[in-house]
């Protein structure tokens, strides 16, 4: 059972490209959360979902930002016209329920 | 709402020192209490759980305790070596939410 995988690991971009960024939850897991941690800072929560549905969306910013979690394939968090700003670790965790979490290794966005 | 602070912020101490790292929460209705370690830029490992109902983990060296009612938990790192050094997570997961709320961080250096 592999653990959560996220791709790419490293993604740079320039400033009003899109990112998207990708997570794999492991195997049986339903429930999938994104985080941020904005350098010499900690982890921020963004958003929680289950399959198909956004259950928690608050630590979300209300422009530019999306993210999904489909019936089939990996969840995406999808960042629209990036700024300098959105550079950050972009961490997905995953978990069958309320018990342990499991995180990825993350993804280093770089806006240039 | 759920607040979790972490004492000390960082931490120094030479190889072979027993150690202590502090968690401290506000709302004493969690669900459960999860130690991680992040590497730096690297993702976040798990290293202990522990459930509502449990008053403390082991895992080799490692070993934390929760007291729900004083809303307090303790990492203690039993002959600490230079690979522990990393920022060590304290992550509570509450009875009201379904996120993860992230301590700030304690940054542990043992020096050889």
């Amino acid at each position: 059972n592999a653990g959560v995988m996220q791709n790419p690991r490293h993604l740079v971009r320039r400033r009003g490209q899109e990112a998207r960024l990708r997570c794999s939850p492991m195997k049986g897991h339903s429930h999938v959360y994104w985080y941020r941690q904005l350098p010499e800072e900690g982890l921020k929560f963004m958003v929680y979902l289950q399959k198909e549905n956004i259950i928690d969306e608050s630590g979300m910013p209300k422009e530019r930002f999306s993210a999904e979690f489909p019936k089939e394939g990996p969840s995406i968090l999808r960042i629209q016209q990036v700024v300098r700003g959105d550079s950050a670790a972009y961490f997905c965790a995953s978990s069958p329920g309320q018990v342990e979490a499991f995180f990825g290794q993350g993804t280093r966005l770089t806006v240039v | 709402k759920q607040e979790v602070t972490q004492i000390p912020a960082a931490l120094s101490v030479p190889e072979g020192e027993n150690l202590v790292l502090n968690c401290s929460f506000t709302d004493s209705a969690i669900y459960n209490l999860q130690w991680f370690r992040q590497d730096p830029g690297k993702g976040l490992t798990s290293l202990l759980l522990i459930q509502s109902s449990q008053r403390e983990q082991t895992s080799g060296r490692l070993n934390a305790s929760l007291d729900k009612s004083s809303g307090r938990s303790t990492l203690y790192i039993a002959a600490s070596q230079p690979g522990d050094s990393a920022t060590y997570l304290c992550v509570i997961r509450d009875n009201y939410g379904q996120n993860f709320v992230f301590g700030p961080g304690t940054r542990l250096s043992v020096l050889p």
